[in-house]
């Protein structure tokens, strides 16, 4: 019964290789985010899609490919990963900003 | 502008009150929130206050909101060791679907 579930939990890779992250919500929730946290705990937004449509976008590198098959499911595409990816990708969701529930992360390790 | 700013580290002793700060910048804010993280765990949403309310009480919780200072405060009264944590505060503006947040502030309580 949980509620945004990532998978997977861990992902260590090489560098240029494509993965996935996926995310899903049970909650009804009609907007759904990709978070970054750094190594230094910082929490930057990366996209936002409201209903399958995209509405945040900030300054990613067009490597990073958000896919939204319907508003229950937000996933993550990287490819040609690099070193400075390693981070914990965090998905999250809400209606109308009242209360944002957010998964338990996923740590992406590039060696 | 979107800054919202917090002191990085609170240290406590076990059974005295703890109090997190956090200043943002933007007066269109609508709802502020307070999210806790414990080590390689997601975020978990604390509490929230509406941005035309001055406190929100929760058992152990109490949100301080100073909309003209543009202040934030997170007080939990007697501090137990599994509050040890990072604590984030966040704001989300009106006209957009954007949660920002602080840097973080890392509360270790000691016995």
């Amino acid at each position: 019964d949980t509620a945004v579930s990532q998978t997977p939990k861990y992902l260590v890779t090489q560098m240029g290789n494509d993965k996935s992250i996926k995310c899903e919500q049970n909650l009804g929730h009609d907007t759904m985010y990709w978070y970054k946290q750094d190594s230094k705990k910082f929490l930057k937004i990366m996209f936002s899609y409201n209903n399958k449509e995209l509405i945040i976008n900030e300054t990613v590198p067009n490597r990073f490919s958000p896919k939204s098959p319907d508003k229950a499911h937000l996933n993550l595409h990287i490819n040609s990963l690099e070193l400075g990816d390693s981070a914990v990708y965090f998905c999250a969701s809400t209606t109308a900003g009242v209360g944002y529930t957010f998964g338990s992360g996923t740590r992406l390790t590039v060696v | 502008g979107e800054d919202v700013e917090q002191s990085l580290f609170l240290s406590v002793r076990e059974g005295d009150s703890s109090v997190i700060n956090c200043t943002y910048t933007d007066s269109s804010s609508t709802y502020l929130y307070w999210y806790k993280q414990e080590p390689g765990a997601g975020l978990q949403l604390l509490t929230y206050i509406f941005s035309n309310m001055d406190m929100k009480q929760d058992q152990r919780l109490t949100v301080l909101l100073n909309k003209k200072d543009k202040h934030l405060s997170l007080r939990i009264a007697d501090t137990q060791t599994g509050d040890s944590a990072i604590y984030f505060c966040a704001e989300k503006m009106d006209s957009s679907y954007k949660l920002i947040f602080g840097s973080g502030t890392r509360l270790l309580v000691r016995p």
